[in-house]
């Protein structure tokens, strides 16, 4: 089945340690992103990645890192999480970045709390 | 000015009826369009996309695109229960790889 997995769906963690949290996709799509989404506020990017070892900063960067090294991976890294951390994200990929009208086609979520 | 932005509603229609949801935006050079509904709790899932002017239907689905008027809209006919949701509308520039979304529209179909 092609899908987007994220791992963990909930985390419930403490100020200043380290957390990873896991993307993966299963349709070899070469652009990815991560979303995070509050309450008023919509979906806002965090990172992208156009293709592996391709990443750049989207609308809320700070106190987030992205690697990319395989195509179908793309884990989101918060190296000292913050209250202001506590969010619901999403991942996404897509065929490619470049064409208007391709779908991103989102993963289940990830409900961090950070105390 | 955000520049996607969307009433957050509720909107709240009869079972049956046409919902309309509506969508304006401030860079005139925004190229693609697309509506997502997102059911509380789960992740956003992609209903249509339009870039042209005019309207593009799909089942009980027909978006409109005016871009002159810089709005996009999306209309539900026979609404069921089950579209109530939150419709998130967003956009693409033909020289950007990101999305931008709106916060979104409640829609409630009342049986």
């Amino acid at each position: 089945e092609a899908q987007v997995t994220q791992n963990p769906r909930y985390l419930i963690t403490v100020t200043g340690k380290k957390l990873t949290v896991t993307c993966s996709q299963n349709m070899n799509h070469e652009y990815m992103s991560w979303y995070r989404q509050d309450p008023g506020l919509g979906l806002r990017q965090i990172y992208y990645s156009m293709n592996v070892e391709v990443t750049d900063k989207g609308d809320v960067p700070e106190g987030y890192k992205v690697s990319r090294k395989e195509k179908r991976n793309f884990p989101l890294i918060l190296e000292s999480p913050s209250p202001n951390q506590t969010s619901l994200y999403f991942c996404a990929s897509s065929l490619t970045g470049t064409v208007s009208y391709n779908e991103q086609f989102f993963g289940p979520g990830t409900r961090l709390t950070v105390l | 000015q955000k520049e996607v932005e969307q009433n957050s509603g509720p909107l709240s229609v009869p079972e049956g009826a046409i919902a309309s949801l509506n969508c304006t935006y401030s860079d005139r050079g925004s190229q693609s369009f697309f509506w997502y509904r997102q059911y509380s709790g789960k992740s956003p899932e992609l209903i249509m996309f339009i870039y042209s002017n005019g309207d593009k239907e799909d089942g009980r689905f027909t978006a409109q695109l005016n871009k002159a008027s810089q709005y996009v809209s999306l209309l539900i006919r026979d609404s069921q229960p089950s579209d109530s949701a939150t419709y998130l509308c967003a956009l693409r520039m033909d020289s950007s790889y990101k999305l931008i979304f709106g916060s979104g529209t409640r829609l409630l179909v009342r049986p």
